[in-house]
């Protein structure tokens, strides 16, 4: 059970607009933690998508993007295409933890 | 461009420890968190701790209180993990990640390594 909420799966055809959500609670995204996105691919390491809920990092395409509002935070990824499939995880840090937390993780299917 | 280079897969019995490294090259070592981040078969990512080196103060998840250790050598830009009493569950692969803030535990991963697979077996 992960501290934070994603859904396990998302599909889209090519050229699509998908969204991918996170849903904290007050200890975490609610207390104003940021939120970050990573794009993980099977036998690679993860990589880093959005920082501190709205950043993109130079190499990610402005294809991604996020928002964060109150106890939750969204990636979405326009103009869908074959190798955005992937697994998405949402991060942010827990007051109460001390520590960070990830969300489940959600499957992008490029249908 | 910091990069970081994890040690090789190991193979362990249950109920013994394994220690592995990360090796940081081409920027600043001691200021950035090192964080630990594991997935196990079929499972997402699960956050297990962190240090900043010039602090030399760890941060565990409370799930690996007691059985995780993370060190930093400062002098080699090295940083272990070493994770007790092994069971099955254990099996995954590791990996280290550099934060994001400067002197924050807060903050992203990035960049990461090429992660370790460890496997607990009989």
């Amino acid at each position: 059970q992960s501290v934070l909420t994603q859904p396990p799966s998302v599909s889209g055809a090519p050229g699509q607009r998908v969204t991918i959500s996170c849903t904290g609670t007050s200890s975490n995204i609610g207390a104003g933690y940021d939120v970050h996105w990573y794009q993980h691919l099977p036998g690679t390491a993860p990589k880093l998508l959005i920082y501190a809920n709205t950043y993109r990092p130079s190499e990610v395409p402005d294809r991604f993007s996020g928002s964060k509002s109150g106890t939750s935070a969204s990636l979405a990824i326009t103009g869908l295409q074959a190798e955005d499939e992937a697994d998405y995880y949402c991060q942010s840090y827990d007051g109460r933890l001390s520590g960070s937390v990830f969300g489940g993780g959600t499957r992008l299917t490029v249908l | 461009q910091v990069q970081l280079e994890q040690s090789g897969a190991e193979v362990k019995k249950p109920g013994s420890s394994v220690k592995v490294s990360c090796k940081a090259s081409g920027g600043t070592f001691n200021r950035y968190a090192i964080t630990w981040v594991r997935q196990a078969p079929g499972q997402g990512l699960e956050w297990m701790g962190g240090i900043i080196p010039i602090s030399d103060t760890p941060r565990y998840a409370q799930k690996f209180q007691g059985r995780v250790t993370i060190t930093a050598d400062d002098s080699t830009a090295t940083a272990y993990m070493e994770l007790s009493s092994l069971r099955s569950e254990d099996t995954a692969v590791y990996y280290c990640a550099r934060g994001g803030v400067s002197g924050s535990h807060l903050g992203w991963f990035d960049p990461w390594g090429q992660g370790i697979l460890v496997t607990v077996s009989a």
